[in-house]
C-alpha cells in the first residue's frame, strides 16, 4: 500500500492554458475526493467519486473544471483556461465503503500556481 | 449551517512548552470528529478520532477532547518538538451523509 499519489506535485502555468492533474488512490478504496485548499483555509470539496460514478459536485467545480475516474481506478481533475484565482493547492482523497465514516486519506496534493 | 470554527488562528510557543487548540463545531446529526495535521506543502494526516462516547483520545504526545453536549473538541501537545510547527484541522463528519466540515485550522509555529 503506497499511499494516495498526486502528480504533478507542482505545475506553474499562465492564464488561459489547461492542466490536468492526476491522483492514484489506495488501491481497494472505491471512493475517491478532490478538494481544494488556499492559504490559511480548510480544504473545500469539489467533488466525489464512488467507483466510475461522480455522485456529487460542489457548486465551486465550474464548467472550466472536468473531473473523471473513467475506470473506477485513478482519477484526473482540468482546469480549462486557467485564471489567477485557481491558484491553490488540489488535494485527492480516497476512502474505502463501508469503512469508518469520514474516513480519508489523503494524497500529498498538486500546488497549481497561474500566472 | 454545519460549520467548525478553530481558534487560535495562529500560535507561537517555545519548544518544549504544552498548548491547546480549540475546536468549536455546530455539524448535527454528528458522527465523528478528526484532527488532522498538515505540513506546510503537504497532504493532511489523521492524528486521532473522537466518537460521540469518547471523551478523551491520547496519540503519543497529543490528546485531544471531546464535549458532545457543548459540541468542543481540544487539541493538547505536550512538550512541544519543532517538528509539530503545522496546520492542525479539526474534521467535522456528519451522521448519515458521511459529509465532511473542515475548520480553517490552527497554525503552530514551534520556536527553538
Amino acid at each position: 500500500d503506497t499511499g494516495v499519489s498526486q502528480n504533478p506535485r507542482h505545475k506553474i502555468t499562465k492564464r488561459g492554458q489547461n492542466v490536468t492533474f492526476r491522483c492514484d488512490p489506495i488501491s481497494e478504496h472505491n471512493r475517491l475526493y478532490w478538494y481544494r485548499q488556499t492559504l490559511g483555509q480548510g480544504p473545500e470539496f469539489l467533488t466525489y467519486f464512488q467507483n466510475e460514478a461522480q455522485l456529487e459536485k460542489s457548486r465551486l467545480l465550474s464548467d472550466r473544471f472536468s473531473a473523471e475516474r473513467p475506470k473506477g481506478s485513478f482519477s484526473t481533475l482540468e482546469i480549462q483556461r486557467t485564471e489567477q484565482g485557481d491558484s491553490a493547492m488540489y488535494l485527492c482523497a480516497s476512502s474505502l465503503e463501508g469503512g469508518i465514516a469520514g474516513e480519508l486519506f489523503f494524497g500529498e496534493g498538486s500546488r497549481l500556481t497561474v500566472l | 449551517k454545519n460549520q467548525v470554527e478553530q481558534s487560535p488562528q495562529s500560535l507561537i510557543i517555545l519548544e518544549g512548552k504544552n498548548c491547546t487548540l480549540q475546536c468549536n463545531y455546530t455539524v448535527s446529526p454528528f458522527s465523528n470528529l478528526r484532527w488532522y495535521k498538515q505540513d506546510t506543502g503537504r497532504g493532511p494526516v489523521s492524528l486521532t478520532i473522537m466518537t460521540f462516547s469518547e471523551n478523551t483520545k491520547s496519540n503519543g504526545r497529543y490528546t485531544a477532547t471531546l464535549d458532545a453536549d457543548t459540541k468542543q473538541s481540544s487539541l493538547h501537545i505536550t512538550a512541544s518538538q519543532l517538528s509539530d510547527s503545522a496546520s492542525y484541522i479539526c474534521v467535522v463528519i456528519n451522521f448519515g451523509n458521511e459529509k465532511l466540515t473542515f475548520g480553517t485550522g490552527t497554525r503552530l509555529t514551534i520556536i527553538p
